[in-house]
């Protein structure tokens, strides 16, 4: 166990819907990243937040954002899903933003009908 | 397109034998990681090497690095049927925890 918990485990939306996935990052650590699996690849990076800005992103559109709370939890939030979303998405939390260590979630498992 | 490649995409083999998997890359990198999947769930952190390592063992675990050819491989030793799972390699250009994975390799272990 890692001490980093997402939620929720499974979730199913429909096509141009909205969705919120939340990560709760380990005791210590004030940098989370997210990461979107589509299913057979590797995790594919989205973007990071360091005490509660973004500190990098990957090559995904502007419908993918995310907060980062004072408590250093996080939330990943796409609007206007897509079929190519269905993925398991994926938090990391590592103790500083030049740590080369992280800790990953458990992931939620997104569908898109 | 991916930073790091696994080689092979899957591997089956005899609980006992050993495992190589090799990742190669493209860019510079500041360190090397392996880590391991099981079911889809999420990643557990193996082992880590930097950039002017060559070479780093943690249990029955073994992976090199020649950053002259950018590739790195990670052997695992006698291994176990608890060992099935995908492995994936991830390279930090910045150490700033903005990792880019491969694909992976599946490993299945018969017992």
């Amino acid at each position: 166990e890692t001490g980093v918990t997402q939620s929720p485990t499974h979730l199913i939306k429909t096509r141009g819907q909205q969705v919120t996935l939340r990560c709760s990052s380990q005791s210590g650590h004030n940098t989370v990243s997210w990461y979107q699996q589509a299913l057979g690849q590797g995790p594919q990076f989205i973007f990071q937040y360091y005490r509660e800005e973004e500190n990098g992103r990957g090559n995904f559109p502007p419908r993918f954002s995310g907060l980062q709370f004072p408590n250093y939890s996080s939330e990943l939030n796409v609007n206007a899903l897509e079929l190519d979303d269905s993925a398991l998405y994926l938090c990391a939390s590592s103790q500083d933003r030049g740590a080369d260590t992280q800790y990953f979630g458990p992931g939620t498992r997104l569908t898109v009908l | 397109s991916q930073q790091g490649e696994e080689d092979p995409q899957a591997l089956s083999i005899q609980e006992g034998e050993n495992a190589t998997m090799n990742c190669s890359y493209k860019t510079s990198i500041n360190n090397l990681q392996w880590y391991r999947q099981n079911s889809g769930r999420g990643l557990v952190h193996l082992i880590l090497i930097r950039s002017n390592e060559r070479e780093k063992h943690s249990g029955r675990l073994r992976v090199t690095l020649d950053t002259s050819k950018k590739s790195s491989s990670l052997l695992i030793t006698a291994s176990r049927a608890a060992d099935t799972a995908s492995y994936f390699c991830a390279t930090d250009v910045a150490n700033a925890g903005k990792s880019t994975f491969g694909d992976g390799t599946t490993l299945t272990v018969k017992p």
